[in-house]
């Protein structure tokens, strides 16, 4: 079956250190996308990328890179730059229409100690 | 720009009761409207979208949502709540940029 995987589903850092959350899709979508989620703010946009090898910053981008150097893998890395980086970050992917919907990932827990 | 206002960051309702979630948005242009569903720990799951072709729309699990051009909305609902509905459901907008803003997201309790 299609869908989006991330990894892992939980993820303990010290603080300072760089940590790679990973996304990976079968449904042969185009765009890619990268949300935080904290309690009561909904979810906020960190970077999308719509085409391989381009990137765009979202909303929340200070703290964070990403790259899409395949189609089907977008993965997320926060930097020690960051400086909250607690926080439950989902996956997201569709095709390049903005009425079809996107299809989102289970999810990664970070918790950074 | 665009936003969205989902209005109650709690909802609770009976088992059995009307489920009503309200979504406000604004956009300069005829926008496209999403509710999704998050269950605890889990990613979200589309439960229906408007994309202009019918203002009534109906989605998985019962619920539908009614788009009002007049008043910005575009409010969830569901005839009888049941246990298993409580979650958080989030409203979405995009105006065509394939960028979507989400609500705050409205957290349903389901009473016994």
């Amino acid at each position: 079956d299609g869908g989006i995987t991330q990894s892992p589903k939980y993820l303990f850092r010290k603080e300072g250190q760089n940590v790679t959350l990973s996304c990976e899709q079968n449904l042969n979508h185009d765009a890619m996308y990268w949300y935080r989620q904290d309690p009561g703010q909904g979810l906020r946009l960190i970077y999308y990328s719509q085409i391989v090898n381009d990137f765009q910053k979202g909303d929340i981008a200070e703290g964070y890179s990403v790259s899409r150097e395949k189609k089907e893998s977008f993965p997320l890395t926060v930097t020690s730059a960051q400086k909250n980086p607690t926080a439950f970050y989902l996956c997201a992917s569709s095709i390049v229409e903005a009425s079809y919907g996107y299809t989102f990932g289970s999810g990664t827990r970070l918790t950074v100690v | 720009a665009q936003s969205v206002t989902q209005l109650g960051s709690h909802v609770s309702v009976s088992e059995g009761a009307l489920v009503l979630l309200r979504c406000n948005y604004s956009s300069s242009v005829p926008p496209y409207l999403f509710w999704y569903v998050q269950y605890p720990n889990q990613g979200l799951q589309l439960l229906l979208k408007y994309t202009s072709a019918a203002t009534l729309v109906k989605g998985i699990n019962g619920f539908e949502a009614e788009f009002k051009k007049s008043e910005t909305s575009f409010h969830l609902t569901k005839p009888s709540a049941h246990m298993s509905d409580a979650a958080e459901y989030f409203c979405a907008v995009d105006s065509g940029t394939y960028k979507y803003i989400f609500g705050t997201g409205t957290r349903l309790k389901v009473l016994a």
